[in-house]
């Protein structure tokens, strides 16, 4: 499964809205338990991935509240409400619905 | 708290090999799904293995096609040790390599901080 991010960059000013489009070449929906099958990672530099949401809107333990995910099937969004300095990094989505697991190419976020 | 400590990397010349190592802490290693992923410089993250453990569904091994037949990941679980033996080293192949705790569906928990593999000559 291709997983394809939009934009490529993006430049938000601090206390606005960002908004990151992730794609993938097939539904990656699980019917028999209405899932999907979508994660989000963020990273900074010299550090590991770092686990956002996952079964596509559900925020990890210690992720704040700014961060949420939507969407279903084939097309997904990660929105960071009332972008703070500290949310510089790039942002990767991450289907686990089927081998191999495969990530997006990546959607660097900056200030404007 | 979790923590994963990644080692082995280095420089190698390529056909060359190297055998990467990942001690695990603060959970139980021998109950959990471990997963290797690599990383290249800008480039999306690239799954590269999996170990399940004995009760999860589905093959306990498993290996991107890029790597299989050259890698081979391994686990002792008295030693808390994953491990990713690579052998016939490519230029490709150069990237940090992260490992993974991860769920059964997949999703990747913790990750370790990395330990860079560079191939060249």
């Amino acid at each position: 499964i291709v997983m394809t991010q939009s934009p490529d960059s993006l430049a938000v000013s601090l206390g606005e809205r960002a908004t990151i489009k992730c794609k993938s070449s097939q539904s990656v929906l699980y019917s028999s338990n209405n899932k999907n099958y979508l994660a989000w990672y963020q990273k900074k530099p010299g550090q590991p991935p770092n686990l956002l949401i996952y079964w596509a809107s559900t925020r990890e333990s210690g992720v704040p509240d700014r961060f949420s995910g939507s969407g279903s099937g084939t097309d997904f969004t990660l929105t960071i409400r009332s972008l703070r300095a500290e949310d510089v990094a790039i942002y990767y989505c991450q289907q686990y619905y089927d081998a191999p697991i495969t990530f997006g190419q990546g959607t660097r976020l900056e200030i404007k | 708290e979790v923590q994963l400590v990644e080692s082995g990397g280095g420089l190698v010349r390529p056909g060359g090999s190297l055998k990467l190592s990942c001690e695990a802490f603060g959970f139980t290693f021998s109950n959990s799904r471990m997963d290797w992923v690599r990383h290249a410089p800008g480039k999306g993250p690239m799954w590269v293995a999996r170990f399940r453990t004995e009760g999860d569904v589905g093959d306990r091994i498993a290996y991107a096609d890029s790597v299989k037949g050259r890698f081979t990941i391994s686990r002792d679980n008295a030693r808390n040790t994953l491990y990713l033996h690579m052998t016939s080293l490519r230029a490709e192949d150069t990237a940090i390599y992260y490992c993974t705790r991860s769920e059964a569906s997949g999703i990747s928990l913790s990750w370790g901080q990395g330990t860079l593999v560079t191939v060249s000559s």
